[in-house]
C-alpha cells in the first residue's frame, strides 16, 4: 500500500524568502502524486498533481514540484513566499481510482 | 463550475445522537470520498462511493455510514455519536483520478 511521509511538521519562513517543503512517498508502482493546501477551518485546495511526463510541475500560486523517483520524493517549491501562503500543507500519493493517501502535514509559518 | 458544496458548515450534537452530513459535488464527477480530519489522526479515509456503489472503505465502525444517489450527491450518516467524533468533516469529489474537495462540515459532540 502507499504511504506518504512529510518530515517537517512547522515551517517558519520570513514573507519574500523561498520555500521547500519536503515530501517522501512509498509506492511499488509510478505514483500519482498531489500537493493541497488548506486555510484554518477550511476544505483543501489543489495546488498540482503529477501523474507522468515532465518530472517538473507547475501550480496554481506560484507553486512548483519535482518528482524525483530515485528520492521518492515530491517536494513543493515556492521561490519568494507571500504572507498569504500561511496555511498547512498536504502531500498526497494516490494508486488510482481515488485510492489515496496524506500526508499529516506541515504548517508553514511566514514571518513579516 | 460550481465547486463541491457540504451541508451544514457547522453542527452541535449530543452523545448518542445521530447525525446526517450531505455533499454535493462538481457537476459531472460521478465519485465521491468522504473524509475525517482531527488534529490527532490528521486525515483519515472513510470510504468512496461511485455510481451510487460504494467502492472503498476505510477503517472505521460501523456506526459511520453513507450512500450516494442517482444524481450523485452523497450523504454520510454517524450513528450513536461520541465524542471522539468531533472533527472536520471533509467531501471529494473526483474526475480522472484528481480530487477536489468541499469546505466540510464542523461537527462537535457535546
Amino acid at each position: 500500500a502507499q504511504s506518504v511521509t512529510q518530515p517537517d511538521i512547522h515551517i517558519t519562513v520570513s514573507e519574500g524568502a523561498s520555500l521547500e517543503l519536503r515530501c517522501n512517498y512509498s509506492y511499488g508502482a509510478t505514483p500519482y502524486l498531489f500537493w493541497y493546501v488548506q486555510s484554518p477551518g477550511q476544505g483543501l485546495q489543489l495546488l498540482l498533481k503529477y501523474f507522468s511526463g515532465d518530472t517538473l510541475v507547475q501550480g496554481i500560486k506560484g507553486f512548483e514540484a519535482e518528482f524525483k523517483r530515485s528520492q521518492s520524493s515530491f517536494n513543493l517549491r515556492k521561490p519568494s513566499v507571500h504572507w498569504s501562503d500561511a496555511a498547512e500543507y498536504f502531500c498526497a500519493v494516490g494508486a488510482g481510482n481515488n485510492d489515496m493517501r496524506f500526508g499529516a502535514g506541515t504548517r508553514l509559518t511566514v514571518k513579516p | 463550475k460550481a465547486g463541491v458544496t457540504q451541508t451544514p458548515r457547522y453542527l452541535i450534537k449530543t452523545r448518542g445522537q445521530q447525525v446526517t452530513l450531505s455533499c454535493s459535488p462538481i457537476s459531472g464527477h460521478r465519485s465521491v470520498s468522504w473524509y475525517q480530519q482531527t488534529p490527532g489522526q490528521g486525515l483519515q479515509f472513510l470510504f468512496e462511493y461511485f455510481s451510487e456503489t460504494q467502492r472503498n472503505k476505510g477503517n472505521f465502525p460501523g456506526r459511520f455510514s453513507g450512500r450516494q444517489f442517482s444524481n450523485s450527491r452523497s450523504e454520510m450518516n454517524v450513528s450513536t455519536l461520541e465524542l471522539g467524533d468531533s472533527a472536520l468533516y471533509l467531501c471529494a469529489s473526483s474526475l480522472q483520478d484528481t480530487q477536489y474537495f468541499g469546505p466540510g462540515t464542523r461537527l462537535t459532540v457535546l
